[in-house]
């Protein structure tokens, strides 16, 4: 089955360590996107990638990091300057061209910070 | 820059009434638009997408959603609610056709009760 993976579903982290959230696409996208959601705030974008070795930032993209070395895998690391990282995160992919804008989102990694 | 209210927080409905969530987006050219739903602790599923064409578009899980670029309005739709719908909603807006990768901007969603 085609589809988005993240992993862990679960994830706990101290104060000041670094985090790297797994996300995986067999879907032959060539654009992937992570998001960070809040209650009451709806998603918010982070980071974004086009193609392979390029991404941009989003609207909240200060204390995370992402790299695209391969197609179907876009890593997103939440790094100690995020001062409140506890939330809900979510990857998505999409096409790229015309009249391909439909995002499909895999099932989330909720981050606590202890 | 692109923006989508969503004016209601939670909304309860009884089973087997009627159903309408409000979705309003501020964007200067005809934008692509969608509906997406979410289950707690879960990812979140395509609904329902306009991107031309008729403005009364049909989705999953008998949606429609109605696309009226004078009110700048895209309303969620579905004629009797099931008990299963109950989860949060949410109204998102993409640039028209650029050919590149959409970002898309959400609402802050809808959280819908089902009462038996």
């Amino acid at each position: 089955d085609g589809g988005i993976t993240q992993s862990p579903k679960y994830l706990f982290r101290k104060e000041g360590q670094n985090v790297t959230l797994s996300c995986e696409q067999n879907l032959n996208h060539d654009a992937m996107y992570w998001y960070r959601q809040d209650p009451g705030q709806g998603l918010r974008l982070i980071y974004y990638s086009q193609i392979v070795n390029d991404f941009q930032k989003g609207d909240i993209a200060e204390g995370y990091s992402v790299s695209r070395e391969k197609k179907e895998s876009f890593p997103l690391t939440v790094t100690s300057a995020q001062k409140n990282p506890t939330a809900f995160y979510l990857c998505a992919s999409s096409m790229v061209g015309l009249g391909n804008n439909e995002q499909f989102f895999g099932p989330g990694t909720r981050l606590t910070v202890l | 820059a692109q923006s989508v209210t969503q004016p209601d927080i939670h909304i309860t409905v009884s089973e087997g009434a009627s159903l309408e969530l409000r979705c309003n987006y501020s964007y200067g050219a005809t934008p692509y638009l969608f509906w997406y739903v979410q289950s707690p602790g879960q990812g979140l599923q395509l609904l329902l997408k306009y991107f031309s064409g008729d403005t009364l578009v049909q989705g999953i899980k008998g949606f429609e959603a109605e696309f009226k670029r004078s009110q700048s309005s895209f309303n969620l739709r579905k004629p009797s609610v099931h008990w299963s719908d109950a989860a949060e909603y949410f109204c998102a807006v993409a640039p028209g056709d650029t050919g590149t990768a959409s970002k898309l901007t959400f609402g802050t969603g809808t959280r819908l009760q089902v009462t038996l």
